[in-house]
């Protein structure tokens, strides 16, 4: 049948603006969350990650915020650049060392930064 | 320390044959995950190994199988391939399963015809 793509969320943004990425996740037994950036004909790349016992995790120029009452998980990136032009997947898993160690991945939101 | 290396890159298939993809995980990495990338379904799990036993399985046919070897090292099969198997095949590493960031190579891009 027809492949109907994933209707992607996009996030327009100026050069030198800051960018906010949302993201909600799915299960509430989750507590290791991770951030990917895919460019176009490449893998996720790590970008930053956050454990449930934090509420907050800041990286150069990214930071990840978490609120686990809402099951909502945020990646704020500072002076954004043209470079930071991709899409990007929250990820979450279990954390415990022989929990299931899959990834469920959120959709992704494609962010474009305007020059 | 050279990342997640994943061969062919890209692959052309024909309905009902067969494909085998491989990946190197980093160095000391001894957790291989798998997944498929498609537009219409995006990442998507399909197993998980350690220490050469597979931990983990995603919701996808028997036609879908993988292994591990003792250095670590991957691989999927894909038997009787379908048209709906052309995806971005993804291997991830971590230094053990759960809790560990994984780390993805570049993918295998499959076509099937």
């Amino acid at each position: 049948g027809e492949n109907v793509g994933l209707h992607l969320p996009t996030l327009s943004v100026q050069e030198g603006d800051n960018s906010i990425i949302n993201c909600a996740y799915s299960n509430s037994a989750s507590d290791y969350f991770i951030w990917y950036k895919q460019e176009s004909g490449k893998g996720p790349q790590f970008i930053i990650d956050i454990r449930s016992n934090m509420d907050k995790r800041q990286g150069q120029r990214v930071t990840v915020l978490l609120n686990k009452t809402v099951k909502h998980l945020s990646l704020q990136i500072a002076a954004t650049q043209p470079g930071d032009s991709a899409v990007y997947f929250c990820a979450e898993t279990q954390g415990a060392f022989g929990s299931q160690g899959n990834l469920i991945f959120g959709k992704g939101t494609k962010l474009s930064v305007k020059p | 320390k050279a990342g997640v290396t994943q061969t062919p890159r890209y692959l052309i298939k024909t309905r009902g044959q067969q494909v085998t993809l491989s990946c190197s995980p980093i160095s000391g990495h001894r957790s291989v995950s798998w997944y498929q990338q498609t537009p219409g379904q995006g990442l998507q799990f399909l197993f998980e190994y350690f220490s050469e036993t597979q931990r983990n399985k995603g919701n996808f046919p028997g036609r879908f199988s993988g292994r591990q070897f003792s250095n670590s090292r991957s691989e999927m099969n894909v038997s009787t391939l379908e048209l709906g198997d052309s995806a971005l095949y993804l291997c991830a590493s971590s230094l053990r399963p759960g809790g560990e960031t994984q780390y993805f190579g570049p993918g295998t891009r499959l076509l099937v015809l």
